[in-house]
């Protein structure tokens, strides 16, 4: 079995100021975890992926992770928002031996100029 | 990663009928994912489609409201059957490359925007 909770429904930040969303997770095997953005009427992007590789994990547009066991924490950081960051974010668990995954309800994260 | 081509993007239709949602991938991959989200909410796995064998679905999901076909390893179908307004959501599929520690993720569609009137 495996679930996300996704800690904050709505986070909002002031321009230039730093992002932090939470996502903790369970899962009955060593899980794959993903953070997904999703923009008003767009498709879903990936930002970040951990693959029990390196658990300070590094994505697009300067969006960073990590991945702590003990904590079973998988939080999205970014040192400094942008207008352009506003939207829509997945946290999101698999276990790829089954290869379906879980998705955290989302954090609307909005950025004042 | 793979490029997944969806359509249609958005349809609306009258309840009591019936959609058919393709979604073609340039890669030939073992299993395909069905999503539903519904507005303002995270997405729900449907199904997992895998080729040559019927689809998985998860709970609150049955084969009767949503059959699905997979007749290669590039294809899938979801069809949404005798529609409701209930069902207005974007449907999106999704596939995944990875096996075991190399999980590169999932590609998604674009979606398919459905709304029932």
């Amino acid at each position: 079995a495996q679930s996300v909770t996704q800690l904050d429904s709505h986070v909002s930040v002031s321009e230039g100021t730093p992002v932090l969303l939470r996502c903790n997770y369970s899962s009955s095997y060593s899980p794959s975890l993903f953070w997904y953005v999703q923009h008003p009427n767009k498709g879903l992007q990936l930002l970040l992926k951990y693959t029990s590789a390196a658990t300070l994990v590094k994505g697009i547009n300067g969006f960073e992770a990590e991945f702590k066991k003990s904590e079973t924490s998988f939080h999205l950081t970014k040192p400094s928002a942008h207008m352009s960051d506003a939207a829509e974010y997945f946290c999101v668990v698999s276990n790829t031996n089954a290869g379906k995954s879980t998705f955290g309800d989302g954090t609307t994260l909005t950025v004042k100029p | 990663s793979a490029v997944i081509s969806q359509k249609p993007s958005r349809d609306i239709c009258q309840r009591g009928t019936s959609l058919t949602i393709q979604c073609q991938v340039d890669s030939q991959v073992t299993m395909m994912f069905w999503y539903r989200q519904q507005p303002g909410q995270s997405l729900t796995l449907i199904a997992t489609a895998n080729q040559g064998s019927e689809a998985t679905y998860e709970s609150g999901f049955v084969i009767d409201k949503f059959p699905i076909s997979r007749p290669n390893l590039t294809f899938s179908t979801l069809t949404v059957s005798n529609m409701s307004p209930e069902d207005s959501s974007i449907y999106l599929c999704s596939v995944n490359f990875g096996q075991g520690a190399r999980d590169y993720g999932y590609t998604f569609g674009s979606g398919t925007r459905l709304t029932v009137v």
